[in-house]
């Protein structure tokens, strides 16, 4: 059955940084566009980043632009993300997804990020 | 930006009542929409793509309908799993953006 899990979540300080992964299994990662979003304490869902299936093509939301970076590695079939610069108002669970045209047909379970001095 | 605009916020019903909810896009995104559910402390999961096509998996009582600005998302009769969040979700061609309506909260009445 297909599968995404997530890693990396972690408690860090305002200005830290963290790499979260999203490790594929039982689908073919290197055919799928992917996303990162999240989604904050009691709030509804913000997508961040998407990436295409070469790494060739980024696309970022404005309010991350600059501080966040999608990469992956098909060879490992794993999706990543290095936030930079961390705010507490980053403070979220954190999924990766895979793209089906413009719709998300299989998610992570979430790793949750906790931005606090 | 289009903008997903659900309502209503919450929904209080009953087990075996029919709920609609809808999802209404500030400008026309054609039938290019799709629902997920999310449950607490659970992932979302789509539950229909193409305004009205259902998901491997989703049972027959989930339905969508709609195309243009205005959609709806019909469960025909409410299972007790079926309480949760529902959001509706389409993507800006350009630039490439992809947005959530802000939820609808189908709780037990």
């Amino acid at each position: 059955q297909a599968q995404l899990v997530e890693s990396g979540g972690d408690l860090v300080k305002p200005g830290g940084s963290l790499r979260l992964s999203c490790a594929a299994s039982q689908f073919t990662f290197s055919d799928y566009y992917m996303t990162w979003m999240r989604q904050a304490p009691g709030k509804g869902l913000e997508w961040l980043a998407y990436i295409s299936v070469s790494g060739n093509t980024i696309y970022y939301a404005d309010s991350v632009k600059g501080r966040f970076t999608v990469s992956r590695d098909n060879a490992k079939d794993s999706l990543y993300l290095q936030i930079n610069s961390l705010r507490v108002e980053d403070t979220a669970i954190y999924y990766c997804a895979r793209n089906l045209n413009y719709f998300f047909d299989l998610w992570g379970q979430g790793t949750l990020v906790t931005v606090s001095s | 930006e289009i903008v997903l605009t659900q309502s209503p916020v919450t929904l209080s019903l009953s087990p075996g009542e029919r709920a609609t909810l809808s999802c209404r896009a500030s400008q026309s995104v054609t039938n290019s929409l799709a629902w997920y559910q999310q449950k607490p402390g659970q992932a979302p999961r789509l539950l229909i793509y193409d305004a009205s096509n259902r998901a491997t998996g989703i049972p027959a009582r989930f339905s969508g309908s709609g195309s243009g600005t205005d959609f709806t998302l019909t469960i025909s009769s409410l299972e007790p799993e079926d309480f949760a969040i529902y959001y509706c979700q389409q993507r800006d061609k350009w630039p490439p953006t992809w947005t959530f309506g802000q939820g609808t909260k189908v709780e037990i009445k």
